[in-house]
């Protein structure tokens, strides 16, 4: 079975401040991880993804994530936080049974970042 | 450059009516979803449609039916909408590449209110 964690529900942080919004994955297989953001009254956008490659996922907008295995963890980061990053954010993981649902998407119930000037 | 489209972008309803929300896309994919998006729930899956002539109860199935019209276009219709089923719908398409790492592609959303 899949599932995520986010285990935040809110962050708060100034403008030019890291960021890190975490995310705990459960999974049965090998599993492709994703993060997506939502701005106010919009639809989704992908900000990265993981597919078992390097590590080391980097994305959009300067934000990069982490696939740590040992820890059943994908967390986000970006270095600096901008005005322009204040959304809605959703780690994911995607179904690999090769089924009839392979390809479906779990998603977390969502991490709400504040960017204060 | 449409990727995913969905009409209506709002709707209102008295408990009881009918209606369906529409999903189309240019991408030549073949899965799409249906769906919807509730305060400090995330994004849970109603219907999907694997491929052309195929479709799938998600998580929340209830109250909803799906027609997979051909390979552009997937709708979702509520028979008999209740106050339960106000929310915001993400009509969503993948190329379904069959490694389940496919990124799937959101619409903009329809915002449905129940009274």
């Amino acid at each position: 079975a899949q599932s995520v964690t986010q285990l935040d529900s809110h962050v708060s942080v100034s403008e030019g401040t890291p960021v890190l919004l975490r995310c705990n994955y459960s999974s049965s297989y090998s599993p492709s991880l994703f993060w997506y953001v939502q701005h106010p009254n919009k639809g989704l956008q992908l900000l990265l993804k993981y597919t078992s490659a390097a590590t080391l996922v980097k994305g959009i907008n300067g934000f990069e994530a982490e696939f740590k295995k040992s820890e059943t963890s994908f967390h986000l980061t970006k270095p600096s936080a901008h005005m322009s990053d204040a959304a809605e954010y959703f780690c994911v993981v995607s179904d690999r049974n090769r089924g009839s649902t392979l390809g479906r998407l779990y998603f977390g119930r969502g991490t709400q970042l504040t960017v204060w000037p | 450059n449409a990727g995913v489209t969905q009409t209506p972008k709002f709707q209102v309803l008295k408990t009881g009516q009918s209606m369906t929300l529409q999903c189309a896309q240019d991408m030549n994919h073949n899965s799409m979803y249906w769906y919807r998006q509730d305060p400090g729930m995330g994004l849970r899956l109603i219907y999907y449609s694997a491929s052309e002539g195929t479709t799938d109860k998600g998580e929340v199935p209830n109250g909803y039916n799906v027609s997979r019209l051909n390979k552009r276009e997937f709708s979702l219709r509520l028979e008999s909408a209740a106050p339960s089923q106000t929310s915001v719908y993400f009509c969503a398409s993948s190329p379904r590449t069959g490694t389940g790492s496919e990124t799937q592609y959101f619409g903009p959303g329809t915002r449905l209110l129940v009274l």
